[in-house]
């Protein structure tokens, strides 16, 4: 089943400065949404990038997509403390609901 | 619109018991989903309701089940409570009709604790 899969790491970065999350996944998607969780709560929806899209913008944040590499990107620019979270990307096939998780990026913005 | 609902937000139950969570959809969503979120894990998927039926189902035992009303919310049971049972379950919910694919709406989570 496909996987949405970020590059494992924690991210520890100052106000103001930008911070890049990559994901990547394994077989044919109909779009990619990126995710924030605060602390173990419930999951804040970001952003939806579709199959035949290669970028997005929603305020402070840009997606890209890849599909011939099958990858993704967030950045998220001129970070604020209010951004220290884990991010998730989540990709769901055609033809379903069905989201395949990554296993999440930790960012802590320093102020 | 307010935005999904879960209840309990928190459980503690010991093993063996069972347990029902709830999760009230954004007005006019018929599709609802359930998570479980581990830190072994991560976030695995359950199961899909849409309009009563069972649209999807995850790799998770016969022990969980779940179930939607008429008026979108939906239910989840687990039977026979195991101590790896203890987790966050997320419920989202969309408006995607038929087989589409949409956003996904989360709630805040029913966090399970099983002793």
């Amino acid at each position: 089943s496909q996987q949405g899969e970020e590059d494992p790491q924690a991210l520890s970065i100052q106000e103001g400065e930008n911070a890049t999350m990559n994901c990547s996944y394994k077989t044919s998607i109909n779009n990619l949404q990126w995710y924030r969780q605060n602390s173990g709560r419930g999951l804040v929806h970001l952003i939806l990038i579709r199959s035949n899209e290669r970028e997005k913008h929603s305020g402070r944040l840009r997606v890209t997509l890849d599909t011939s590499k099958k990858s993704s990107s967030l950045l998220i620019t001129a970070s604020r403390a209010a951004d220290t979270a884990s991010y998730f990307c989540a990709t769901a096939p055609y033809g379903n609901n069905r989201l395949a998780f990554g296993k999440g990026n930790q960012v802590v913005v320093i102020p | 619109k307010a935005g999904v609902t879960q209840t309990p937000r928190y459980l503690i139950k010991t093993r063996g018991q069972q347990v029902t969570l709830s999760c009230s959809p954004i007005s006019g969503h018929r599709s609802v989903s359930w998570y479980q979120q581990t830190p072994g894990q991560g976030l695995q998927f359950l199961f899909e309701y849409f309009s009563e039926t069972q649209r999807n189902k995850g790799n998770f035992p016969g022990r969980f089940s779940g179930r939607q009303f008429s008026n979108s919310r939906s239910e989840m049971n687990v039977s026979t409570l195991e101590l790896g049972d203890s987790a966050l379950y997320l419920c989202a919910s969309s408006s995607s009709s038929g087989m589409s694919t949409d956003t996904q709406y989360f709630g805040p989570g029913t966090r399970l604790t099983v002793l």
